[in-house]
């Protein structure tokens, strides 16, 4: 069935680089996806990749996908305190339909410290 | 922008006790969803609705319902809450499910049941 795991904690140095990995099941994925949630809000859209790229980079956040070990992770550099919090991969799977939905993973809890 | 609005934000319920909780979206936007998300697991789809007057299952229907009167306002309702439905709540609606697939979350209802 379609599973998403990551490890559930990280703790960083302030100004180093943070690695958060996730793996997926669903092959027929053609979108992935990290949101990030800051306490006590919803989930927040931070960037995503199509299936078919295997790198994308928007300013500090660097997304590398490995297709064929279905690897997918979220590099941000020279990291900062304000990026605490808690980041959810996900990918896509369809609905009945041919709707899609997003299943998600359990979250990583990204603690920066000084 | 209000975007994705969500009442009550917190609750306490007792065994057998019934509610509503109210998701209302600005963004005229057709596919809204509730997801449940607990501790140590990724966010679980409970319904969702692709437009107006429309409703589905998710993954963890059982328990709940919903209706889709307008197309701003999705309600998810506990008809009798059991102390395994304490959770926190997200609505969030999406524009289409067949693109990029964002989607854009409330800030959660946090539902405690005694």
């Amino acid at each position: 069935g379609e599973d998403v795991e990551q490890s559930l904690f990280l703790s960083v140095r302030e100004g180093d680089s943070s690695v958060i990995n996730c793996t997926y099941t669903d092959s027929s994925s053609t979108y992935l996806y990290w949101y990030k949630q800051e306490p006590g809000a919803g989930l927040q859209l931070l960037t995503y990749i199509f299936s078919n790229m295997d790198m994308k980079q928007d300013q500090r956040l660097t997304v590398l996908l490995n297709k064929k070990d279905k690897h997918l992770s979220l590099r941000i550099a020279d990291t900062q305190t304000g990026d605490s919090a808690i980041y959810f991969c996900a990918e896509s799977s369809l609905l009945s339909g041919g709707y899609n939905k997003l299943i998600f993973g359990a979250g990583t809890r990204l603690a920066v410290h000084p | 922008n209000a975007g994705v609005t969500q009442t009550p934000k917190f609750r306490v319920l007792k065994t057998g006790q019934s509610m509503t909780l109210l998701c209302a979206q600005d963004m005229n936007h057709e596919y809204m969803y509730w997801y449940r998300q607990d501790p140590g697991m990724g966010l679980r789809l409970i319904h969702y609705s692709v437009g107006e007057g429309t409703t589905a299952k998710g993954e963890v229907p059982d328990g709940y319902n919903v209706s889709r009167l307008k197309k701003q306002n999705f309600l998810l309702g506990l008809e009798s809450a059991a102390p395994s439905q304490t959770s926190v709540y997200f609505c969030a609606s999406s524009w289409t499910s067949r693109t990029t697939g964002e989607l854009f979350f409330g800030e959660g209802s946090r539902l405690t049941v005694l």
